[in-house]
């Protein structure tokens, strides 16, 4: 079947603009989760979802950051008035359940904030 | 506050010899490790894990230790093949913490012919 897919696979803005990032996770699975990663830096968590609530959020570097899930299935994350540190890669997983023992990962958006 | 540390940026192998990247953490409530494999634009993908019960978890040639103790983990390669050349994630979570992956900051590994 079908992995996790991500779109756009690239984007390039201007600083100041919104984008949305979107991602399709595997049908089926209950979680999904938001990572990016910054150049030269590992994985950074930035939100979790089952379903369609996000219970832990902890990871979203600021106010800018958002994300939403509908249907339980797509989720997309918006970052506003996007600044040059927000350029990075970022991945979303989906899972069976919420244990983290094997999340499926997608080919990331890589976000260049001009 | 880094909690998984992989310490050597990158690591140069001749095919038919022995890969070890390592890993070290700080958080003693992780309960679970993995490790990642990452090519150039693709998502990571699992490659091996251990719960912390265990000590030690083979899969073909691919094993992966775990020292409690000393709050360290190593992935072996053996042999390494070409194709094992990409970055190598370790990564932790804990049981009952939405099961999000605390990561390394990543060992590439080249696997020279």
């Amino acid at each position: 079947g079908a992995g996790v897919s991500q779109s756009p696979s690239n984007k390039v803005t201007e600083k100041g603009k919104d984008v949305e990032l979107r991602c399709d996770p595997i049908s089926g699975h209950t979680a999904l989760y938001w990572y990016r990663q910054s150049l030269g830096q590992g994985l950074e968590f930035l939100i979790y979802f089952q379903g369609n609530s996000a219970p832990d959020k902890s990871g979203l570097p600021s106010d800018r950051f958002s994300a939403e899930r509908t249907g339980g299935s797509v989720s997309t994350l918006t970052i506003q008035r996007t600044q040059q540190e927000d350029s990075a890669v970022y991945l979303c997983a989906s899972s069976l359940d919420g244990t983290g023992r094997r999340e499926y990962f997608g080919p990331g958006t890589r976000l260049t904030v001009l | 506050d880094q909690q998984v540390k992989q310490n050597s940026p990158s690591l140069s192998v001749q095919e038919g010899r022995i890969s070890i990247l390592n890993c070290d953490y700080t958080n003693s409530m992780f309960d679970y490790f993995l490790w990642y494999k990452k090519y150039p634009a693709e998502g990571p993908t699992f490659l091996i894990s251990i719960s912390s019960i265990k000590d030690k978890n083979e899969d073909g040639r691919f094993t992966v230790f775990l020292n409690k103790s000393a709050k360290h983990l190593s992935l072996h390669i053996v042999p390494s093949q070409p194709g094992d050349s990409a970055v190598y994630f370790c990564a932790a979570i804990y049981s009952g913490n939405t099961g999000k992956l605390i990561f390394g900051q990543g060992t590439t590994l080249q696997v020279k012919p």
